[in-house]
């Protein structure tokens, strides 16, 4: 069974800090897919990034950056030098291979950034 | 260029009522998807649609019920309804196989009463 893990309920740090919001997840499929999104309060998931099982490198897209590791199953996401923009919850979620196209997903992460 | 688009916003129901939720992908678009979002929880896969077919289903009750139109629009059905039904009911469309991002609307925030 597919399972995705964010251990991390609620995350609160002022504003310039790093924050890191740890993703882990279980699969049985060698082929997979791993999604972030973020749900502002307006409520509407905005994707963020995709990363196949095959791929791992890291992941910059300005303040944003991904670490992927097979080894550990995790997919951890950074944020650097956060902003108050950046309140919100995070949710990463786990696609299996093609014959299996639900999005399990991790209960989220609510991150607070304070001015 | 729009984006996915839901109605209605909100709405309130009573136990035992049927409920439609509609959805338009975006442009472009042919797979919707449609999730159940309990209160500060992770959304729950309900099912997807392909081609006018339903493509795969999740762990949910034969009162969930849907239906894809030529155009890619969607509705999802509730019958029966329970009070906890009571969540956000969210659209995502993609193209093709489904495994590529999905964009996602803003959703029906459902009220069982």
């Amino acid at each position: 069974a597919q399972k995705v893990t964010q251990a991390q309920t609620e995350i609160s740090v002022v504003e310039k800090e790093d924050v890191t919001l740890d993703c882990v997840y279980e699969t049985r499929d060698t082929t997979y897919y791993l999604f972030w999104y973020k749900q502002p309060p307006s409520g509407e998931l905005v994707f963020l990034i995709r990363r196949n099982s095959f791929d791992e490198q890291n992941e910059i897209s300005g303040r944003y950056s991904w670490n992927f590791q097979k080894s550990t199953s995790s997919f951890n996401f950074t944020i650097t030098a956060s902003q108050v923009v950046d309140s919100a919850v995070y949710f990463c979620a786990l696609s299996g291979s093609y014959s299996n196209y639900q999005l399990i997903w991790g209960a989220g992460t609510k991150l607070i950034i304070k001015p | 260029d729009a984006g996915v688009t839901q109605s209605p916003t909100h709405l309130i129901k009573t136990r035992g009522q049927q409920v439609t939720l509609r959805c338009s992908p975006k442009s472009g678009h042919d797979t919707v998807s449609w999730y159940q979002q309990a209160l500060g929880q992770g959304p729950q896969f309900i099912f997807q649609y392909y081609e006018e077919e339903e493509r795969q289903r999740g762990n949910f009750p034969d009162r969930f019920s849907g239906h894809q139109f030529p155009n890619y629009s969607s509705e999802l059905n509730v019958n029966a309804l329970l009070l906890g039904d009571s969540a956000l009911y969210l659209c995502a469309s993609s193209l093709g196989t489904g495994l590529e991002p999905q964009h996602f609307g803003d959703g029906t925030r459902l009220s069982i009463l």
